[in-house]
């Protein structure tokens, strides 16, 4: 059974603090891993695909690595703000490119002001 | 503006019933995805069609059928054979393998 491990399933930090969580996925037959940002009563919102191992990608104070050979990926973000309060999901890929998404539980994070 | 609409928002149904969900989609994706999300778990796969007049089986396809008879529409039927229907349901789809998904804002059902 293929499975996506997250870690922590929920984070609290303060203002300005920097952060970040671990997704765990199987590392045979990789083809692309998946990170989305849930904010309450939104849609989820694709941060980034990752597909080469060493990738490393960022958008704003958000940025993620992957590596594919031991199956983990890391999601920071640097001097957190109340408005990155969300559920972040990581997924992925299997069954080739035209394969579907296995998605994992999500870490909840909390930014208090 | 583009997007995915999923109506209605908030859905209550009678044990016993039918019920269909709305997905529509303005993107022109080829592929479009039903989730099932519940307390405490990571989204699940109900059915999914990367093309017009096909769709296939997701993880948890039983007591569900889809259609997709436009390339714009994928509606979702919850039927009376699913034992335990009540949950958040999110309609996605998604254009080249480089991107990700683009996801509507979800059905909340609930039998009552």
């Amino acid at each position: 059974i293929l499975n996506v491990e997250q870690s922590p399933q929920s984070l609290h930090v303060q203002e300005g603090d920097s952060t970040n969580f671990t997704c765990s996925f199987p590392s045979s037959n990789f083809y692309a891993l998946h990170w989305y940002r849930w904010e309450t009563a939104k849609s989820p919102e694709a941060l980034f695909v990752m597909t080469l191992n060493g990738d490393e990608k960022k958008k704003g104070r958000i940025s993620a690595t992957l590596n594919t050979k031991e199956g983990y990926s890391y999601l920071y973000i640097k001097g957190s703000q109340p408005e990155d309060s969300a559920t972040y999901l990581c997924a992925f890929l299997y069954g080739g490119s035209q394969g579907n998404l296995i998605f994992g539980k999500g870490t909840k994070l909390s930014v208090k002001p | 503006d583009g997007g995915i609409t999923q109506s209605p928002k908030y859905l209550f149904r009678k044990e016993g019933q039918n019920v269909t969900l709305s997905c529509e989609q303005n993107l022109n994706h080829d592929a479009m995805y039903w989730y099932r999300q519940d307390p405490g778990q990571g989204l699940r796969l109900i059915y999914y069609s990367q093309i017009v007049n096909d769709f296939q089986k997701g993880d948890i396809a039983e007591g569900y059928s889809v259609s997709r008879e436009k390339k714009e529409s994928f509606p979702l039927t919850v039927t009376s054979a699913q034992k335990n229907p009540t949950a958040f349901y999110l309609c996605a789809s998604r254009t080249g393998l480089d991107y990700g998904y683009t996801f509507g804002s979800g059905t909340r059902l609930t039998v009552v």
